[in-house]
């Protein structure tokens, strides 16, 4: 059974960083790409940032480029995102997906639960 | 970017009815080399990850009832419940998957007439 468990969000002050972590398991972590999509209380879903199996590949969306690393650990099967100078409207629930197969361009076809990462002083 | 539309933005339906839901990208996203439309469509119900139900805008993923099906080529799709079900009050959600950044469509929010 494939799960897929996030942790690292909290409550932090405009400008400061979190680690997001992804714990996955049930399938061969390193022959899938996998995403991070985030959700604003009450709003839709945003993409934010896929990974490829090797990590040869990484893509962000615009609103995070600059401040936002997606990385993973294939010995470990986590999946991370490292997220600094926070603003206020990065506050989200951030879901770790796990890719259908090992291509960015692919659906998600199984998520976690998400992290709630919520930013105000 | 590719825009993604969805109309209409709720709709209520009585128990046993049917529910079309559509979908719009700003530009075609369907990919002639692999004759595949990359559009997937995801259920979210309340306080849950969304989950995936179609993809390639008319494969159902392993599980989804077959009351759920979709349909469209190039830049309009359609996801349709044939005869909707209590348990199908959730929003939904287009996405196409052809280029970066992944976009998403607004939601579709169903509920029981």
């Amino acid at each position: 059974e494939v799960q897929l468990l996030e942790s690292g969000g909290g409550l932090v002050q405009p400008g400061g960083s979190l680690r997001l972590s992804c714990a996955a398991s049930g399938f061969t972590f390193s022959n899938y790409a996998m995403s991070w999509v985030r959700q604003a209380p009450g709003k839709g879903l945003e993409w934010v940032s896929v990974i490829t199996g090797g990590s040869d590949n990484t893509n962000y969306a615009d609103s995070v480029k600059g401040r936002f690393t997606i990385s993973r650990d294939n010995s470990k099967n986590t999946l991370y995102l490292q997220v600094n100078s926070l603003r206020a409207e990065d506050t989200a629930v951030y879901h770790c997906a796990k890719n259908s197969d090992g291509s960015r361009y692919s659906p998600s076809d199984y998520w976690g639960q998400g992290t709630l990462v919520t930013v105000s002083s | 970017d590719i825009v993604m539309t969805q109309s209409p933005d709720s709709l209520a339906v009585s128990l046993g009815e049917r529910a079309t839901i559509n979908c719009r990208s700003s530009q075609s996203v369907f990919y002639s080399s692999k004759n595949k439309n990359y559009l997937a469509w995801y259920q979210q119900k309340p306080g849950q990850p969304p989950k995936l139900l179609i993809s390639w805008a008319s494969t159902r993923e392993s599980g989804v009832p077959d009351r759920f099906s979709g349909s469209g080529s190039g830049t309009d799709f359609t996801l349709t419940i044939s005869s909707l079900q209590a348990e199908d009050v959730a929003v939904y959600y287009c996405q196409q998957f052809y280029n970066l950044p992944l976009t998403f469509g607004p939601g579709t929010k169903v509920d029981i007439k």
